[in-house]
C-alpha cells in the first residue's frame, strides 16, 4: 500500500512569489491535514479536507489556502510568500470516522529567499 | 496559546536506560493522546496512543501513563537503543480526533 505522498520535496521561491505544495493521501482515506513545521516549533496546523470541503483551518493568514480534488489528493497554496513561510510543510491523511492516529507524509521542505 | 506543551527540547540517554519523555496539555476536551516519532527526511510516524479512560497503555518497550488531573502524560521507552533516537512529538485531539494539536517535540538521543 503506498503512503502518503507529497511533491515537490524541496522549493525554493522568492519574496512575493506563489508556492503550490501537492499531497496524495492513501488510498481509501478521505481526509487530508496540512501542518507546518518551522524550525524549532512544533506542527502547527495549517487546514483540514475532508470530502472535498474545507472543515477546519489553523490560526494562519487567508494567503494560505488550499482544495482537495475529488480523488481526495489537496493542494495547498501559499500566495505572497514571506520569509518566515519558510517551513515543512507536512501531509497527513486519515480514514474518516475510523481512528485518530494519522499518516504523515515525508513533507515539502519550502525556502523562501 | 500552546494547549500542548513539550517543555524539554532535548534528552540524552544512555543506551539500555529508560527514556521518560513529558508532556503537559491544557484543554480539557483534549481525550485521546498521541505519541509521534519522526526521524530527518521522514514524515512523523505514529508510535503510541492513550485514551482519557486509561491512565496506562503499553506497547512493547514503550508506555504512555496519563494523569488527567496534572493534565500530564509521559512516554517511557525501556530500555532505549540507539535507533530510538529522534524527535517525539506529543499531540492531543478532542473527541473525534478531527483537529490534532501537537507540542513542539523533544529531540532523544540515545548514546551507545
Amino acid at each position: 500500500e503506498a503512503g502518503v505522498t507529497q511533491s515537490p520535496t524541496h522549493l525554493i521561491k522568492t519574496r512575493g512569489q506563489q508556492a503550490t505544495l501537492r499531497c496524495s493521501p492513501i488510498s481509501g482515506h478521505t481526509s487530508v491535514y496540512w501542518y507546518q513545521q518551522a524550525l524549532g516549533l512544533g506542527l502547527q496546523f495549517l487546514l483540514w479536507y475532508d470530502e472535498g470541503e474545507e472543515r477546519n483551518r489553523g490560526n494562519f493568514p487567508p494567503r494560505f489556502s488550499g482544495r482537495q480534488f475529488p480523488n481526495y489528493s489537496s493542494e495547498l497554496n501559499v500566495n505572497a510568500l514571506e520569509l518566515e513561510d519558510s517551513a515543512l510543510y507536512l501531509c497527513a491523511s486519515r480514514l474518516t470516522g475510523n481512528s485518530y492516529g494519522y499518516t504523515f507524509g515525508s513533507g515539502t521542505r519550502l525556502t523562501v529567499v | 496559546d500552546q494547549q500542548v506543551k513539550q517543555n524539554s527540547p532535548s534528552l540524552s540517554v544512555q543506551e539500555g536506560r529508560i527514556s521518560i519523555l513529558n508532556c503537559d496539555y491544557t484543554n480539557s476536551m483534549f481525550d485521546y493522546f498521541l505519541w509521534y516519532k519522526k526521524y530527518p527526511a521522514e514524515g512523523p510516524t505514529f508510535l503510541i496512543s492513550i485514551s482519557s479512560i486509561k491512565d496506562k497503555n503499553e506497547d512493547g518497550r514503550f508506555t504512555v501513563f496519563l494523569n488527567k488531573s496534572a493534565k500530564h502524560l509521559s512516554l517511557h521507552i525501556v530500555p532505549s537503543q540507539p535507533g530510538d533516537s529522534a524527535v517525539y512529538f506529543c499531540a492531543a485531539s478532542p473527541t473525534g480526533g478531527f483537529k490534532t494539536i501537537f507540542g513542539a517535540g523533544t529531540r532523544l538521543f540515545v548514546k551507545a
